[in-house]
């Protein structure tokens, strides 16, 4: 079974374009996580989906960003007109369906995003 | 609001020792605690966890960590600690009453293990 994958591991923009980053869940998984790693830092939650809908998006950023999860294929969060501040490392969580009293997130191995 | 602080930034302990790394919480409610490790360019791989139960839980690699309702701490241990034990380690909690699923995490510990 493979675990949660991300890609692009590592992903340089210039200050202005658009940032792409993919995650595909664990199989059976439809419960999907982002998390905000800054240097030094912990992991900061951002978006919680689950197929076809944002659950809980309480911690993104109010402009730029938006996340995605379709009904085929990856989970998307796009981050459009990159600044440097945006540089950091971004995970991917995914948990299974029928946990409904507890849920262990399984994390991607993250994209590191550099902005020039 | 919800919070995990990890008091100690870097940990230093000799290959055979007992090693502790701290973590404490605050929650409204009772809490769900996640230990996780992440080694250098990898993702966070889930250590263990306490729902309820038993206060001392154990997980992988031979860490046990104690829930301490009380203090309101979660500290992880391991009898005798190995070189490969070197990483980033984190806690985290889900406050049950908010209903949130997302995990809020501390800022991390560099454990350092010295041969």
């Amino acid at each position: 079974n493979a675990g949660v994958m991300q890609n692009p591991r590592h992903l340089v923009r210039r200050r202005g374009q658009e940032a792409r980053l993919r995650c595909s869940p664990m199989k059976g998984h439809s419960h999907v996580y982002w998390y905000r790693q800054l240097p030094e830092e912990g992991l900061k939650f951002m978006v919680y989906l689950q197929k076809e809908n944002i659950i809980d998006e309480s911690g993104m950023p109010k402009e730029r960003f938006s996340a995605e999860f379709p009904k085929e294929g990856p989970s998307i969060l796009r981050i459009q007109q990159v600044v440097r501040g945006d540089s950091a490392a971004y995970f991917c969580a995914s948990s299974p369906t029928s946990d409904a009293v507890v849920n262990i997130q399984y994390f991607g191995a993250g994209t590191r995003l550099s902005v020039l | 609001a919800q919070s995990v602080a990890q008091p100690e930034d870097q940990v230093n302990v000799a290959e055979g020792n007992p090693l502790t790394v701290k973590c404490t919480y605050s929650v409204s409610g009772n809490p769900y605690l996640f230990w996780y490790v992440q080694y250098p360019n990898r993702g966070l791989q889930f250590l263990l966890k306490y729902i309820t139960g038993d206060n001392l839980v154990k997980g992988s690699y031979g860490f046990e960590a104690e829930f301490n309702k009380s203090q309101t701490s979660f500290h992880l241990k391991k009898p005798s600690a190995l070189v490969s034990d070197s990483a980033l380690y984190f806690c985290a909690v889900r406050d049950v009453l908010t209903g949130a699923n997302n995990l809020f995490f501390g800022t991390g510990t560099r454990l350092t293990v010295i041969p």
